[in-house]
This record gives structure tokens, sequence and C-alpha cells, in this order.
């Protein structure tokens, strides 16, 4: 079974309005963390916003914001106000396991965001 | 301050040639991780050092993938001989040590796209 599952392969968004993009996660670690990546098109992999499956609160960064439901395991990424410099492919992943070091990443297949003015 | 840097960015070869892969992690980073993205396919992690050490190399296909961090500074990636398959985008990750915390962020390097013909 897949460990992470992003079900849009595509989203389509207009500058300035807000944009969900949806990650589930199955894990039965009850400590784990969760990852978004973004990929432009000139390829370089960008850490975009972490939280932990014990945080209280949900984790945001900027326009960037976490929107983590534990009990429905989902980990979507919240995108305020898109910019065109937006368009690129997301990646969710996620760690599981404690206080180990260096434990894998794992990844989804990844969503394409397109922004358009 | 750099981030991490991979060489080559591209790689066009033969199937039964050998190529090899160099990733220079951020400075100070003494984990340093490869993860590939087969076309189509979710990005799967390879291996894990830290510093010169390997600790975990269970995503390692198979004997014709070695991987090495002599001095614990860069990392290489040779694959001898290369298959068809072996196709994709081989990504370089560096993160901090995890000593006294749990969830470390990985900093991925820009990939290296190679092609086997």
């Amino acid at each position: 079974a897949q460990k992470i599952t992003q079900t849009q392969p595509g989203m389509f968004v207009q500058e300035k309005e807000a944009v969900t993009l949806d990650c589930t996660y199955d894990t039965s670690d009850p400590s784990y963390g969760l990852f978004w990546y973004k990929q432009p098109s000139s390829g370089e992999m960008i850490f975009l916003i972490y939280q932990g499956s014990y945080d209280q609160q949900n984790a945001t960064e900027g326009r960037y914001s976490l929107n983590f439901q534990k009990a429905r395991k989902s980990a979507n990424l919240v995108i305020s106000a898109s910019q065109l410099g937006d368009s690129a492919m997301y990646f969710c992943a996620m760690r599981e396991g404690g206080n180990q070091a260096g434990t894998a990443l794992i990844f989804g297949k990844g969503t394409t965001l397109s922004v358009s003015s | 301050e750099a981030g991490v840097t991979q060489f080559p960015s591209h790689s066009v070869i033969e199937k039964g040639q050998t190529v090899t892969l160099r990733c220079d992690p951020i400075s100070g980073h003494d984990n340093l991780y490869w993860y590939r993205r087969v076309m189509g396919k979710e990005i799967k992690f390879l291996l894990h050092f830290v510093k010169e050490s390997k600790q975990d190399e269970s995503g390692m296909p198979n004997n014709r993938f070695l991987a090495e961090r002599t001095g614990g500074t860069y990392s290489t990636l040779k694959v001898q001989p290369a298959e068809l398959e072996d196709s994709g985008v081989y990504f370089c990750a560096s993160s901090q040590d995890l000593r006294g915390g749990r969830w470390e962020t990985q900093y991925f390097g820009p990939g290296t796209r190679l092609l086997v013909l």
C-alpha cells in the first residue's frame, strides 16, 4: 500500500487565489514527520514546510500552511495568494520513526500546480 | 551559504557503460542521502551516509550501484554497468547532525538526469 498519496496529478489556479494540494498518508507509527517540497521546472527540490505528528498547531511558513488532520491522516498544503512563481511540482513526504538518525523520506508522486494570470 | 550541488546535471550514456555522479552537501552537514526518481514513479530512497559511514543502504537496487563518501565530505554514486532501467533523476540531499533533535530537514540538490540508451 502507498504510504503517501497525492490524488491530484495537476491543479490549476489563478493568481492571488488560494489553493490546497492534497496529501494523505498511512503509518502505524505514532511518531512521524510530514514535509512538503517544491520542484520548479529548473529541477531543484526546495523545502517548504514541515509538521511533526505531535505538534499541536498547524505549521505555517509565510504563504504556506499545512492543514494537518491527524485523525484523517491528511496533511494538505495550502498556498495563499498564489503567484506565477508558484507554478511547480509539489511533493508530500513522510518520515517515520522516533529519535532515529537519518530515516529516509517517503514521497508521494507529486502534484503539478499551474498558476495563471 | 551554498546549497547541495550535484554534478553532472545531465548524463547520457549507453547501456553497459559506467557513470559516476557526484554530490557536494551543504558544508557541515554530516548526513547525506541519495534518492532516485524513475520516470512516472515516486522519488525513492537509495542510501544514507553519516559522515563517511553508510548507515542505511536498503534502497540500493543491486550491486551495480556503488556509493562512497571518502573523508565524509562529498559523495559519489557509481553505476557500473548501466542498464536501461537505471534512467531517471538522481537526487542528493543533506542534513545536519540529528543529535538532540528529531526531525531534521533534508535539503536537496538539483539532481542529475541520467539517460541510459
